[in-house]
């Protein structure tokens, strides 16, 4: 599975709106993008996913552009209980059954008051 | 309702040992997984079961054994704990097939081996 880039760390304030852009440039044809959350001594949740341009949900938007080598997170309007570990994945479908996710190394948003 | 469920929350043992680790989830799923996370965050898949078939072994140690007694249950059994097994396990659950699905994790089992 493809191998996924995205920041370290990223710090915002209460209110702004967070962008987060993941890197995938080797993605295959049929693996698709998803983005989790986790925080400190829980498991990681899913936020978002998607394969290809604009997919939006109640709590995130994700961009994703037609060469589908990068896609973008975006938290409208984060608070403080954004602060978390934000995961961008290449998922693929296995004929087995299931799916195989792909975890890259993720970026520690921090969000302030 | 705890919908994937771990046990134990924290296991504290020697080199050498054997322990156990057990996973329920009450989703109604097919597929279920187990996950490391070592100490910087990086969290690995190591195996896959769908109805109790074994999909995805990636490269384990094969002190480490799944076994799946039934859909809803995934286990995972390692021998001789080393020093570099210490790191936070989690179990997983997906239920659809052939299409982009959600993984729901378990809350994680914090492992140290002294």
């Amino acid at each position: 599975l493809a191998k996924t880039t995205q920041p370290i760390s990223m710090d915002s304030y209460e209110g702004q709106e967070v962008n987060i852009t993941c890197s995938h440039n080797n993605i295959a044809t049929n693996d698709y993008i998803t983005w989790y959350q986790q925080f400190p001594s829980q498991g990681p949740r899913f936020i978002i996913q998607g394969y290809k341009t604009k997919v939006t949900n109640e709590v995130a938007s994700l961009f994703i552009p037609a060469d589908r080598k990068s896609s973008t997170l975006s938290l409208p309007r984060v608070s403080l209980s954004d602060t978390a570990v934000y995961y961008c994945l290449v998922g693929r479908i296995l004929t087995g059954g299931g799916n195989k996710l792909t975890f890259g190394t993720g970026t520690q948003l921090k969000v302030e008051l | 309702d705890t919908a994937v469920s771990q046990t134990p929350k924290y296991l504290v043992t020697q080199m050498g040992n054997d322990k156990s680790i057990k996973c329920e989830q009450n989703l109604g799923h097919d597929t279920m997984y187990w996950y490391k996370q070592d100490s910087k965050k990086f969290l690995k898949i190591m195996f896959s079961y769908n109805n109790k078939e074994l999909i995805i072994n990636e490269t384990v140690p094969n002190r480490f054994s799944p076994k799946s007694p039934d859909k809803a249950h995934l286990n995972l059994h390692i021998n001789s704990l080393e020093l570099g097994d210490s790191a936070v396990y989690f179990c997983a659950s997906s239920s659809r097939q052939g299409v982009p699905d959600t993984q729901y994790f378990g809350p994680g089992t914090r492992l140290t081996v002294l």
